[in-house]
């Protein structure tokens, strides 16, 4: 079946410490890939996509992705963490190109000072 | 430029009763998608319009749950009637239309609490 998984369900790390969240998709062929965040009572706001090409994807708010074809896998990294990055992170997949989003459960990310 | 508006932001009902959510997508876009949000788990999309029609409705409950857009703009929908499983947070997105996979963007969300 179709899925997409984060292993995580929390992650805590200091403020400035470097962060990696884990996203791993089941599927035959390569979807399209996305990045989330959702903050308390906001809607979700994409990061970064993957269609093709450069497997390293820079997003905004400093986070970056990288693609990696043998381990299906889409992990997010951002090299130094602010307090205000407290949030939860979805990884989506769209295993059909046809803007059908699977999601992933939910990363939270609590960040300490 | 205005994002997805969605009300009510908040809703609290009894098993057996009916509720309806309302969506407004942003100006142009011709995609609409409801999701539904449980806790601790991600969205799972519903259902999917492009302009007034549908799309994709194979995780819609149809039994209990009804969706429409009629003019092609904004979109309701409607449980009845809601179970205790129904609580979640209830999502609104939509995208333009560009022929390929497109960015969604999401409103605020409307949570259901089913009592």
């Amino acid at each position: 079946a179709q899925s997409v998984t984060q292993p995580d369900i929390h992650i805590t790390v200091s403020e400035g410490a470097s962060l990696e969240l884990r996203c791993n998709y089941s599927y035959g062929a390569t979807p399209y890939l996305f990045w989330y965040v959702q903050s308390p009572g906001q809607g979700l706001q994409l990061l970064l996509k993957y269609f093709s090409g450069d497997t390293l994807v820079q997003g905004i708010k400093g986070f970056e992705a990288e693609f990696k074809r043998s381990q299906s896998s889409f992990n997010l990294r951002k090299p130094s963490v602010h307090w205000s990055d407290a949030a939860e992170y979805f990884c989506a997949a769209d295993m059909e190109y046809g803007n059908k989003l699977v999601f992933g459960a939910g990363t939270i990310l609590r960040v300490k000072s | 430029e205005a994002g997805v508006a969605q009300s009510p932001r908040y809703k609290i009902i009894e098993k057996r009763q009916s509720v309806a959510f309302w969506c407004n997508p942003i100006s142009g876009h011709a995609t609409l998608y409801w999701y539904q949000q449980i806790l601790g788990q991600g969205p799972k999309l519903l259902i999917q319009f492009q302009n007034n029609g549908v799309v994709d409705d194979s995780q819609l409950p149809k039994d209990r749950f009804s969706a429409e857009r009629l003019k092609g703009v904004d979109s309701t929908l409607k449980i009845q009637p809601a179970k205790l499983e129904d609580s979640a947070v209830y999502l609104c997105a939509s995208s333009p239309w560009t022929g390929g996979t497109d960015t969604q963007y999401f409103g605020p969300g409307t949570r259901l609490t089913v009592l």
